[in-house]
């Protein structure tokens, strides 16, 4: 079973500009996480989807954040303009729905932003 | 809000030595209590996970019970090796289905040294 998939695994740029991540989940998990892993600190979560409705977007700074999950399956997240303290690494997780209690997330391997 | 709280690191051990990493927490209601692991280069994994108050997640050596009590779910190994060198992240989560989400401790980094 593929995991799930992130690109790009790095990206540069200046402050100011703008930055799209990609996320393409485990086949089949409805629910998608995007999270903000700032260097020292365990990952914050900025915005839940499940299938293509969001859950929970209280902690995305939505002047300049924004994301989106279109048709449920992978999900887009952008930064515009980008800041110096949005140099971090940003994690896509999926877990699958359900009644059961906790499911399971399951992380891609992130994309590194720095911010200059 | 609910909140982790993990013992401060890094921390450096020999081969074979035994391992405790800290962890408290606060929450509101009833959480299941996890520990994940991100390997050089990696993402995060799910290490070991505990629904209820007592019981004990167990993984590739590693043990944490749930303590209700102390709100406590500290990491335990008894032998370590150098493959054990990661950083590891506390966490919980409340809710169920599409309504849960993790909420993650600074982590702490383990090297482990032949």
């Amino acid at each position: 079973e593929a995991g799930v998939a992130q690109s790009p695994r790095y990206k540069i740029i200046e402050k100011r500009q703008s930055v799209a991540f990609w996320c393409n989940p485990i086949s089949g998990h409805a629910t998608l996480y995007w999270y903000q892993q700032i260097l020292g600190q365990g990952p914050k979560l900025l915005i839940q989807f499940q299938n293509n409705g969001v859950v929970d977007d209280s902690q995305l700074p939505k002047d300049r954040f924004s994301a989106e999950r279109l048709k449920g399956v992978d999900s887009t997240l952008k930064i515009q303009p980008a800041k110096l303290e949005d140099s971090a690494v940003y994690l896509c997780a999926s877990s699958s729905s359900g009644a059961r209690k906790n499911n399971e997330q399951f992380f891609g391997p992130g994309t590194r932003l720095t911010v200059l | 809000g609910d909140s982790v709280t993990q013992m401060e690191g890094p921390v450096t051990l020999s081969e074979e030595a035994c391992l405790t990493i800290n962890c408290t927490y606060t929450a509101t209601g009833y959480p299941s209590l996890f520990w994940y692991v991100q390997y050089p280069g990696e993402g995060l994994q799910l290490l070991l996970k505990a629904t209820k108050a007592d019981d004990k997640g167990s993984n590739k050596g590693f043990e944490a019970t749930y303590r209700k009590e102390t709100t406590s779910f500290h990491l335990e190994k008894g032998s370590v090796q150098v493959s054990d060198s990661a950083v590891y992240f506390c966490a919980l989560s409340e809710g169920a289905g599409a309504n849960s989400k993790l909420t993650f401790g600074k982590g702490i980094t383990l090297s482990v040294r032949p």
